[in-house]
């Protein structure tokens, strides 16, 4: 069972480069989110979507765009990336609607190193 | 101030010690509490889950919520090395607002 799979694990980048975070799930759950972690921040919410075709700005959503074409896949993309968003990118998801309880199943997390 | 409070530590105890661990919050909405569990350069784990207050065991780990308090624990009896992590308090409101506020994280050594 694979659960999340994010792509790639790390990347540096040069500042005003475009970048797209990849992120698939194979559990069929109806929400997805995005998170960036840093030292002492914690992790931040970007971006979610409560289901395909819907999606949300979370708390950190300046300078990041998502789409959700399909229930599986959650890419994140930097438009013009910036030293600040330098971290570690996390996607998760959750089974979403009435029932959910809020808990996320995460992947391993994507490194971004912008310069 | 943050919704949620968590000490960022860094704590380290010898093996076989209790570790407590605390968050604080704000919000009073909150109603699912969770604790997630981070190893070194991967994501995070679900470790514990308690709705509402009340206490919650699972082998070596206690979960306890005091909502008057708005103050969530958790302990790790006997702690072993492989517990080295950072522990992530997290909590949400009702399933209409599921959406996680995270604690900053503990990060733990257990010295062999």
């Amino acid at each position: 069972i694979a659960g999340i799979t994010q792509a790639p694990t790390s990347q540096i980048l040069a500042a005003g480069r475009r970048m797209t975070l990849r992120c698939t799930q194979d559990m069929r759950h109806n929400a997805m989110y995005w998170y960036r972690q840093d030292l002492g921040l914690g992790l931040r919410l970007i971006h979610y979507s409560n289901t395909a075709g819907t999606t949300g700005k979370g708390e950190v959503p300046d300078g990041y765009s998502v789409s959700r074409a399909n229930t599986d896949d959650f890419p994140l993309t930097l438009a013009s990336a910036v030293p600040s968003q330098t971290s570690v990118y996390f996607c998760a998801s959750s089974t979403g609607g009435a029932s959910d309880t809020g808990e996320l199943f995460f992947g391993e997390g994507s490194r971004l190193t912008v310069l | 101030q943050k919704e949620v409070e968590q000490d960022p530590g860094p704590l380290s105890v010898p093996e076989g010690a209790i570790v407590s661990l605390n968050c604080t919050y704000s919000n009073s909405a909150f109603q699912y509490f969770m604790w997630y569990r981070q190893y070194s350069r991967k994501g995070p784990e679900l470790l514990m889950y308690t709705y509402s207050s009340g206490n919650k065991e699972d082998g070596r780990f206690t979960a306890q919520v005091d909502k008057s308090s708005k103050y969530i624990s958790l302990f790790i009896r006997d702690s072993q090395p492989s517990d080295s992590a950072t522990y992530l308090c997290a909590m949400s409101g009702p399933p209409s607002d599921y959406k996680l506020s995270f604690g900053a994280g503990t990060t733990v050594t257990v010295r062999a």
